[in-house]
């Protein structure tokens, strides 16, 4: 358990709508990234953030916005939700220590756009 | 660009028979890691196990264990004594260093494991 949180774990949203994803950690990690997964794919890096304030574009990051202004949280924006936006959203912090050369993942957002 | 490929959409074996999932990657680095991660029905990302590129030793975790190939950019991931509970989608990872110490994991596109009671 990396003591990672996400919220909502399931979200039904329109298209056009804004929507929020929020991670939340509790140990002080420096490194945090936002993954989506989609059928016939394993998970893509959207956004990561490599400190307060220090953020920057994965491979899929179109559509999408970051933000995170204290260690403990990373927010996902999607500004006008599209049907592609439909996936699974997976935080993610590096871990540290002798597990720094580790990826470990929260649960999962189900996200959903009609 | 990394990539990695698991040629095995899907597999089955029977429940404490022996199974092996392929993966091999592409990259032009010496010094890396690799991971296989299982997702179950939950589709938690659950880390199974870890290889250091560096170590010639084939990392191995209980039940579970790699055969490392470096040369061939080989990283397969053998289940001993299959168990319904190891049921699931199978990910090998290669984890990229980007900036500020950040690093990306790339994903093959999973191999999905069904145990036969």
């Amino acid at each position: 358990d990396a003591g990672i949180t996400q919220s909502p774990r399931h979200k039904v949203t329109e298209t056009g709508t804004p929507v929020t994803l929020r991670c939340h950690q509790t140990e002080n990690h420096r490194y945090m990234y936002w993954y989506r997964q989609d059928p016939g794919h394993g998970l893509r890096l959207i956004h990561y953030s490599y400190g307060v304030k220090d953020t920057d574009k994965g491979e899929v990051s179109d559509g999408y916005s970051v933000s995170r202004s204290k260690t403990e949280d990373f927010l996902l924006t999607l500004e006008s939700a599209t049907s592609s936006q439909t996936s699974v959203y997976f935080c993610a912090i590096r871990g540290t220590g002798v597990s720094g050369n580790t990826i470990y993942f929260g649960e999962g957002s189900w996200l959903t756009v009609v | 660009a990394q990539t990695v490929t698991q040629s095995q959409p899907e597999m089955s074996v029977q429940e404490a028979e022996t199974v092996t999932l392929s993966c091999t990657y592409d990259t032009s680095e010496s010094d890396y890691y690799l991971f296989w991660y299982k997702q179950p029905p939950s589709r938690q990302m659950i880390l199974v196990i870890r290889q250091e590129a560096y170590k010639q030793q084939n990392a191995t975790e209980n039940r579970f264990s790699v055969n490392f190939q470096k040369a061939a950019k080989s990283f397969s991931l053998k289940i001993s004594d299959s168990q319904l509970g190891d049921a699931a989608m199978y990910f090998c990872a290669y984890r990229s260093l980007i900036i500020q110490g950040a690093q990306k994991l790339v994903f093959g596109q999973g191999t999905r494991l069904t145990i036969n009671p």
